[in-house]
This record gives C-alpha cells, sequence and structure tokens, in this order.
C-alpha cells in the first residue's frame, strides 16, 4: 500500500516568489495534516483537514499561507510571496477518520523541503 | 495545554550499548503517547505508540518503551544499539480527545551511534 505522497521533494527559490506544494494522502484516510518542521525542532501544525473541511488551521499563517482540499483527498499548501524564514520542512500526513481503532495514528509523507535564497 | 519535554538534545552511545531516550509530558488529561524516528533527509516514521492497556510498548527495530503516569513520562529504550539506529527521535502526545485531537512534537533527540 502506498504511503503519504509528497512533491516536490525539494525546492529551491528567491525570496518573495511563490511555492507550493502537494500531497496525496494514504488511500482512505479522511484526515490530513500539514506540519512545519524548522531545523533542529519538532514538527508543528500548520493546518488539520477532515475529509474538505479545515477544522483546525489556527496555526496558518494566513496572510502568505494558504491550503485547500477541495475533493477531500490530495491537498495543496501555497505560500505566496515567500520569505527567508519560511525555509523548513513541510511535511504533509495523514490518518484514518476519527472513532476508528487505528485513527490514533498518524502516518506521514517523506517532506518537502524548502529553501528560500 | 499539553507539553512534550525531550530532556537531551543529544545521546551519544557506542555500538551495543544500551540506549535510553527521555520524554516527560504534561496533559491534564488522559493522553496518547507516540515515538517517531526520522533519519536524514526522510519524513518520520512511527516507532511504537501507547493508546491503552499494557503500559509497556513494545516496537519496531527492537524499541520499547514504558508509560508511567505518575512520573508522566515515556522514556524509550533498546538493550543495544546498532549503527543503524543513528536518527532523530521524536515523542509526541495526543490528548483524551483521541482521535481528534492533534499531534504535539518535542524538539527531537538526536541520537549518534559510536563504533
Amino acid at each position: 500500500e502506498a504511503g503519504v505522497v509528497q512533491s516536490p521533494r525539494y525546492k529551491i527559490i528567491e525570496k518573495k516568489q511563490p511555492v507550493a506544494f502537494w500531497c496525496n494522502p494514504i488511500s482512505g484516510h479522511n484526515t490530513l495534516y500539514w506540519y512545519l518542521q524548522n531545523l533542529g525542532q519538532g514538527p508543528e501544525l500548520l493546518i488539520r483537514y477532515e475529509n474538505e473541511e479545515a477544522v483546525d488551521d489556527s496555526q496558518l499563517p494566513k496572510d502568505r499561507f494558504s491550503a485547500e482540499r477541495l475533493k477531500g483527498v490530495d491537498s495543496t499548501l501555497k505560500i505566496q510571496p515567500a520569505e527567508l524564514g519560511d525555509s523548513a520542512v513541510y511535511l504533509c500526513a495523514s490518518s484514518l477518520a476519527p472513532g476508528r481503532s487505528s485513527g490514533n495514528t498518524i502516518y506521514f509523507g517523506e517532506g518537502s523541503w524548502l529553501t528560500v535564497v | 495545554a499539553q507539553s512534550v519535554t525531550q530532556l537531551d538534545s543529544q545521546v551519544p552511545v557506542f555500538e551495543e550499548a544500551p540506549v535510553e531516550l527521555r520524554c516527560n509530558y504534561s496533559s491534564s488529561v488522559s493522553v496518547y503517547l507516540f515515538w517517531y524516528v526520522q533519519y536524514p533527509n526522510q519524513g518520520l516514521q512511527l516507532l511504537l505508540k501507547y493508546l491503552s492497556g499494557s503500559t509497556l510498548v513494545k516496537g519496531i527495530n527492537g524499541f520499547e518503551a514504558e508509560f508511567k503516569k505518575s512520573e508522566t513520562s515515556f522514556h524509550l529504550t533498546k538493550p543495544s544499539a546498532h549503527m543503524s539506529d543513528a536518527a532523530e527521535y521524536f515523542c509526541a502526545v495526543r490528548d483524551d480527545g483521541g482521535s481528534q485531537g492533534n499531534l504535539i512534537f518535542g524538539k527531537g533527540t538526536k541520537l549518534s551511534v559510536k563504533p
């Protein structure tokens, strides 16, 4: 079974340019997460979706970050314009819907590594 | 609010020596606890998890962890380190919202294994 798929794996852009990351969760997983991982730190939640609804976006910097999950499957995270401090790893993750026995396990993709120069 | 403290940012061990990575959490409700491992340039892989039941949890690659509610700890151990264990390890907590709660991560512990 395929895991969480993210692209691109690596991206280098100049500051003030836009960038987008794509994520395809594990088949059947209704819950999708985007996490930010700065160098030497643990991941921090940016946004969580239940199907196509963003149920927790309190940590998403909405002035420059946006996300969508239009059909409740794959998702896109966008930054526009990018700043030097956005250099980090953007991790996508997914899990089964709440209430199911395996729903407590969150599975992560390999991450999209962003460098802003 | 929940938080996770990983007491050591780096842990060096010799090959075949025992490993202990410490994790303490704070939460006012029942929690679910997790350990993830991250190899260089890769995403996070689940090592083990505690949801309920036996407080001693066994995971992949010979790792295990013990949930001690009285000490609010969930330390990760392995009897004998291998060179391939060198990686960063993250402890995480999820609140009693269970499946509806978010994972809160510690800052990570980098395990290095010397020959």
